[in-house]
């Protein structure tokens, strides 16, 4: 069976702060995708990142950075120094891939950034 | 613009109502989704189209239902077999295309039970 665990449920820091959000997750397949989504308080999902399973290079995109290690299971997501816009739900997805992309979404983690 | 526009972005339902959120696309995307968020969850997938006039249950079908007549659109019906509708439902849609596919996600409509 698949399934994600974002075991952090809430998260505060303060602005400037670097932080991690993790993500585990657990399938037998050899070849499986791993996103994130960004749910600020509008509610709409925003995509930030598609991970294939045979890449296990990690990737920064500006303030974001992922670390994806097969290993471990975990594909975590660290923003260097936050800011007040980054306070979201953060969802990490697991998907088989294909034409129809069904994904198992963990259960979130909020960010809250204080000023 | 292209994008998921949902509809209304609230919604309440009286006891033994049916109720019809909808959900528009103009990406020229094949597939659609439904997805359900209660509070402190993550989604779960209630109905998915691949193509038009076709479509499959997801984990939580149960007390829901679809269609997808058009690729643009793809409706969602909350039954009164639905015991306990209240949540916030997305739409989403994603296309198949140079080994990619990546869901995009409507703003998402709120139902509530009066």
């Amino acid at each position: 069976a698949q399934k994600v665990t974002q075991a952090q449920t809430e998260i505060s820091v303060v602005e400037k702060e670097d932080v991690t959000l993790d993500c585990v997750y657990e399938t037998r397949d050899t070849t499986y995708y791993l996103f994130w989504y960004k749910q600020p308080p509008s509610g709409e999902l925003v995509f930030l990142i598609r991970r294939n399973s045979f890449d296990e290079q990690n990737e920064i995109s500006g303030r974001y950075s992922w670390n994806f290690q097969k290993s471990t299971s975990s594909f975590n997501f660290t923003i260097t120094a936050s800011q007040v816009v980054d306070s979201a739900v953060y969802f990490c997805a697991l998907g088989k891939g294909g034409a129809t992309n069904k994904l198992i979404f963990g259960t979130g983690t909020l960010l809250a950034v204080q000023p | 613009d292209g994008g998921i526009t949902q509809s209304p972005k609230y919604l309440f339902r009286k006891e033994g109502q049916n109720v019809t959120l909808s959900c528009e696309q103009n990406l020229n995307h094949d597939a659609m989704y439904w997805y359900r968020q209660d509070p402190g969850q993550g989604l779960r997938l209630i109905y998915y189209s691949q193509i038009v006039n076709d479509f499959q249950k997801g984990d939580i079908a149960e007390g829901y239902s679809v269609s997808r007549e058009k690729k643009e659109s793809f409706p969602l019906t909350v039954t009164s077999a639905q015991k306990n509708p209240t949540a916030f439902y997305l739409c989403a849609s994603s296309i198949w295309q140079g080994g990619k596919n990546i869901q995009y996600f409507g703003a998402g409509t709120r139902l509530s039970v009066l």
